[in-house]
């Protein structure tokens, strides 16, 4: 099972939005409805940030916001904040009963 | 509250074997499947293996790279999940965290993580 594919970072100015993909296969992301994206800030716990592909957990800022289309799933910060600057992590459930995450996307507010 | 502790982490030889612990607290422990992940020095998140609950069988499924290598087994009346790792090899050093499956509160996502172990394979 290979790992899904992000980009490697992407940045934006406070108050912009930003988008991260996360691109998959038929076998995973395209699958099923069970992309989740989790925020890690250097050195700390990653955390949940979305679920079921655009849930998000009680707690988390209507911010961000989650989509898919086909293979590919989107995580969307909008009115981006300094406090958002973390790496982010897609994953998705498998035809293998088993997770893959994303390679990683590290948020970098300008 | 409701939190996930990890214990059993630490510096050990190539081919030597280590179990790591991860006590769950604030919640109903046996309601809820666990999985294990663990992260390299400055690498992403992997994903290693989870337990289903008892109703479904507390079956345990892993990432093809530890299967036949790490065994992961719960005992809910302790709410403790285990990860058993056997032939450790230097490129398992890694932090290594444990976490919920939060179907059980609606959530299916990992909810709840741990703070996570480091485990060091050095000689």
């Amino acid at each position: 099972q290979s790992a899904l594919t992000q980009p490697a970072s992407v940045s934006g100015s406070p108050g912009q939005s930003i988008t991260i993909s996360c691109t998959g296969t038929s076998s995973d992301v395209g699958r099923y409805s069970l992309v989740s994206w989790y925020q890690q800030h250097p050195g700390k716990v990653p955390k949940l940030m979305i679920y079921e592909d655009s849930k998000r957990p009680s707690g988390v800022s209507n911010r961000f916001s989650g989509s898919k289309s086909g293979n590919t799933a989107s995580l969307t910060i909008s009115g981006l904040q300094a406090e958002d600057e973390a790496d982010y992590y897609c994953c998705s459930f498998t035809t293998s009963t088993t997770y893959v995450f994303g390679t990683g996307t590290k948020v970098t507010v300008l | 509250e409701v939190q996930l502790v990890e214990s059993g982490g630490g510096l050990v030889q190539p081919g030597r074997s280590l179990r790591l612990s991860c006590t769950g607290s604030g919640f109903t422990f046996g309601d809820y499947e666990m999985t294990w992940f663990r992260q390299g020095p400055g690498k992403g998140l992997e994903w290693l293996g989870f337990i289903r609950t008892k109703i479904y069988g507390g079956t345990p499924e892993y990432v093809a790279s530890v299967k036949g290598r790490f065994t992961i087994s719960r005992d809910d009346a302790e709410s403790i999940a285990y990860l058993q790792m056997n032939s450790l090899k230097t490129e398992d050093t890694a932090v290594y965290y444990c976490g919920r499956v939060g179907k059980a509160a609606g959530v299916d996502g990992f909810d709840i993580w741990g703070l996570g172990t480091t485990v060091t394979v050095s000689s």
